[in-house]
């Protein structure tokens, strides 16, 4: 069974700029889960999207956007880049049971993006 | 807000060695705590889930428990190997949130 794919796996920016990260999900799947890694900042929590829907997003400002799809795949957006947004980006994915036994979330390998 | 911590920041054993890596989380009301391993410039393999109402689980050379009432949690591995080298990292998912809050891990090396 093919684990969380993300793409690209790296990507050279400059400020400014936009760019879009996208993740498929493990086949069945229904939750993504963004997170950010800086250099010396540890994994923050971004964003959750979950049958199509944002559910939960992180304290992060706007110009950090996203969706799903139908077939739950997902994308981030990051608008208006800053040389601080220079980071690990990670993708997870899980299923999700309301109410149910919570589900391990699995991660992707990351896009690296470098801001100069 | 919740905050983890993780003790020591890095940690370096000879081979064979038992260690035990710690974790606390301010704010007792999770539904579990998960342990991963990230190598580096790499993404999270999961270790260890524990439910909130669970009090350890075991994985081959791993051990990991949780105090929820004291906001600890250790991962024990026995018989270290140079392969265990790697970040490992501690997370908490908070009640009523399926968000995870990662401690910033403890760099182990074991040598050879």
């Amino acid at each position: 069974e093919a684990g969380v794919t993300q793409s690209p796996t790296h990507l050279i920016k400059t400020r400014g700029q936009q760019v879009t990260l996208r993740c498929s999900p493990i086949s069945g799947h229904t939750s993504v889960y963004w997170y950010q890694q800086a250099l010396g900042l540890g994994l923050q929590f971004l964003l959750w999207y979950d049958e199509g829907e944002e559910r939960n997003r992180g304290n992060f400002p706007p110009r950090f956007s996203g969706r799903q799809f139908p077939n739950y795949s997902s994308e981030l957006n990051v608008n208006a880049l800053e040389l601080e947004d220079s980071a690990l980006y990670l993708c997870a994915s899980s299923l999700h049971l309301y109410g149910g036994r919570q589900e391990t979330q699995y991660f992707g390998p990351g896009t690296r993006l470098l801001v100069l | 807000k919740q905050e983890v911590t993780q003790i020591p920041a890095a940690l370096s054993v000879p081979e064979g060695e038992n260690l035990v890596l710690n974790c606390s989380f301010t704010d007792s009301a999770i539904y579990n705590l998960q342990w991963f391993r990230q190598d580096p410039g790499k993404g999270l393999t999961s270790l260890l889930l524990i439910q909130s109402s669970q009090r350890e689980q075991t994985s081959g050379r791993l051990n990991a428990s949780l105090d929820k009432s004291s906001g600890r949690s250790t991962l024990y591995i026995a018989a270290s190997q140079p392969g265990d080298s790697a970040t490992y990292l501690c997370a908490v998912k908070e009640g009523g949130s399926e968000k995870l809050v990662f401690g910033k891990g403890t760099k182990l090396t074991v040598n050879p």
